[in-house]
This record gives C-alpha cells, structure tokens and sequence, in this order.
C-alpha cells in the first residue's frame, strides 16, 4: 500500500466547529491533492498543490482552504463545518514525471451535525 | 473541455466469468495518460492499470488488461476470471497534461458467488 496518510478516518462534528483534516505522505511527492466524494459517486478535485507554498482551488467550489508548508504535509482546514460539507474527503499524491499515478489515502468520512 | 464516461453505473457477474467495463473520453490533447482505480467497500482507492497515450500495445496486469482505441478515444477494461474480491467501485480517469486527473462518475461491479 501507498505511504500516504489521513487524519482522523471518521469525524462527526457540531455546525460551526472548527475542523482541519490531516494528510500526509513519506514517499516525497512534489504534487498533492484534495478530492470530495460522496458514497459511490465520482471524485471532484477541490485543492492541489504543485509543491511547498503553492496551493491552487479544483474544479469543486469548496470553502475549505489548504496550505502546504512541508513536502509531506497537505492538511485542509474548514473554518466553520456546516451539513453540506458532509462527504469523504481523499487525499492523493504524485510526482512529476515517472508514471504520474496518483497515490491515495484512506479518506477522512465527515459528517457535520 | 475534457471529459470520462462510463455508461454502466452497475453490472453483476458471477465468479470466475470474464467482465468488461466501458469508458469514453475527450481530450484535445496528444500525450496524456489513462487509469483504471478501484475502490473496494470503505477501502482505498487503489491503481488497477495505467496505460500512456503514446503506446499502442494495450497494458496488462495478471488478470486485467485494457482494449485502448485511441481514434475511438475508448479505454475499457477486461477482467479475466473474476474473484468475490473484485467487488469494487471502478472508476476510469484521464490525466491531463496539468497532472490533473478527470474522473468518470464509476462502475459498481459484484462479482457474485
């Protein structure tokens, strides 16, 4: 399995809290990515980052916002958590050149009450 | 714009019976790169076969293998002998030059026993 980890698996949290999402990879990808999936349908790419302080929004308009600080370290920060932003959230990485394939973590299941 | 289609939402297979799933894709681009992921049931989502552009021989991994038409722009995907373990969210993507993956919206395969 990819080296690449998400923090926590499963979260249930109030309207209006706070919430950051971890992710973090040790294979030293320069690129990284936030996807949003609900159960069983198609994956929307709401972040990446093409390395250390670049950070660009995906086709998926999200109020979330991410940094990218470290090479490893991609988390995802929700600033006030409604029930709309109930969903799976996967993080991936890869790097450039080589195969291009995009390694994935085990996904964060949030579910805002 | 880019765009992946899979036009099976479901299919059922029984054990041990070879099954393929369809996609179509649009691109205006030359060089670009086409995956098959799986996702298993509140698993990982994990790379099944990749194949480049530029190559004409259709990839293969023990008992998946492609039929890669690029004039048709079609990328299906053979599973030989299907095994219980194969019951999966299938999803066919297509990386761009960006290294952005577009995403089908998926095929739900069980491979019953």
């Amino acid at each position: 399995e990819a080296d690449i980890y998400q923090t926590p698996r499963y979260l249930v949290i109030g309207t209006g809290k706070k919430i950051t999402l971890e992710c973090s990879q040790t294979m030293g990808h320069d690129k990284m990515y936030w996807y949003q999936q609900d159960p069983g349908m198609e994956l929307h790419l709401i972040h990446y980052s093409y390395g250390v302080n670049s950070t660009e929004k995906g086709d998926l308009s999200s109020e979330s916002t991410v940094s990218r600080i470290r090479t490893e370290h991609f988390p995802l920060t929700l600033e006030s958590a409604r029930p709309s932003h109930t969903s799976q959230y996967l993080c991936a990485s890869s790097y450039t050149g080589g195969v291009r394939e995009q390694y994935f973590g085990p996904g964060t299941r949030l579910t805002v009450t | 714009a880019q765009t992946v289609t899979q036009s099976q939402p479901e299919m059922s297979v029984q054990e041990a019976e070879t099954v393929t799933l369809s996609c179509t894709y649009d691109t205006s681009e030359n060089n670009y790169y086409l995956f098959w992921y799986k996702q298993p049931p509140s698993r990982q989502m994990i790379l099944v076969i990749r194949q480049e552009a530029y190559k004409q021989q259709n990839a293969t991994e023990n008992r998946f293998s492609v039929n890669f038409q690029k004039a048709a722009k079609s990328f299906s995907l053979k599973i030989s002998d299907s095994q219980l373990g194969d019951t999966a969210m299938y999803f066919c993507a297509l990386m761009d030059s960006n290294y952005q993956l577009i995403w089908g919206a998926g095929t739900k395969l069980i491979i019953k026993p």
